[in-house]
């Protein structure tokens, strides 16, 4: 899988909108943009992800660089159950399954 | 609904004992994931199924690992001889389909400590 860099912390307001980042500049045009997180002492939950287009789901937004050489992850109002570590994933369509890959992510301080 | 469950929440065995640990994942999810995660470190995948196959068993990290996977729903992963390196939290995770286009959903986990 390609691979995603990422800012290993950031720091946010709580009830301010949150931007996390994520680079993957050497993406196929197959790969899927997927992103996790996983709270203190947890299992990782799913986020959010896409191919090209911007998603919004319950949690959170995903908006994709028209290259889809970058994506950024937007919570829109940060909770103190929002601080976790968020991994930026991308995983190739091969019909045959596909293990998550997660690197270091961002740690995402929420702060009142 | 239900989210996948893992059963037991936590194990502490003796070094050389067996283990085994269950996963009930969501049902009708195809695709079945076992990682473990070591203390401060990432993710490690072990094993997919796919239905009642294992299709890519290569994160077994020795002979001594084993899975399987009945009825398209439970899977079990057994140790055996388990060492003192064998202690992580072993996650489960399962998915519709076993395609990159969908999530995986993760149970709580089984934290084992091999004494």
């Amino acid at each position: 899988d390609a691979k995603t860099t990422q800012p290993n912390s950031m720091e946010s307001n709580e009830e301010e909108p949150v931007h996390l980042p994520c680079n993957h500049s050497t993406i196929s045009g197959t790969d899927y943009i997927h992103w996790y997180r996983q709270l203190p002492s947890q299992g990782p939950e799913y986020v959010i992800h896409g191919l090209t287009s911007n998603v919004n789901n319950r949690m959170a937004s995903l908006a994709i660089a028209e290259d889809r050489k970058s994506s950024t992850l937007i919570l829109h109002r940060a909770t103190l159950r929002d601080a976790a570590v968020y991994y930026c994933i991308l995983l190739t369509e091969r019909g045959s399954g596909y293990a998550l890959n997660f690197g270091k992510g961002t740690s995402l301080l929420v702060t009142p | 609904g239900a989210g996948v469950s893992q059963s037991p929440s936590n194990k502490v065995t003796e070094k050389g004992k067996d283990v085994e640990l269950r996963c009930d994942p969501i049902s009708g999810h195809t695709a079945l994931y076992w990682y473990r995660q070591s203390l401060g470190q990432g993710l490690e995948f072990l094993i997919y199924f796919q239905g009642n196959s294992a299709p890519d068993k290569s994160g077994l990290p020795s002979d001594r690992f084993s899975a399987e996977r009945t009825g398209g729903s439970v899977s079990t992963l057994t140790i055996q001889r388990t060492q003192q390196e064998d202690s992580a939290v072993y996650l489960c995770a399962s998915s519709p389909y076993g395609t990159a286009n969908y999530e995986q959903y993760f149970g709580p986990g089984t934290r084992l400590t091999v004494t």
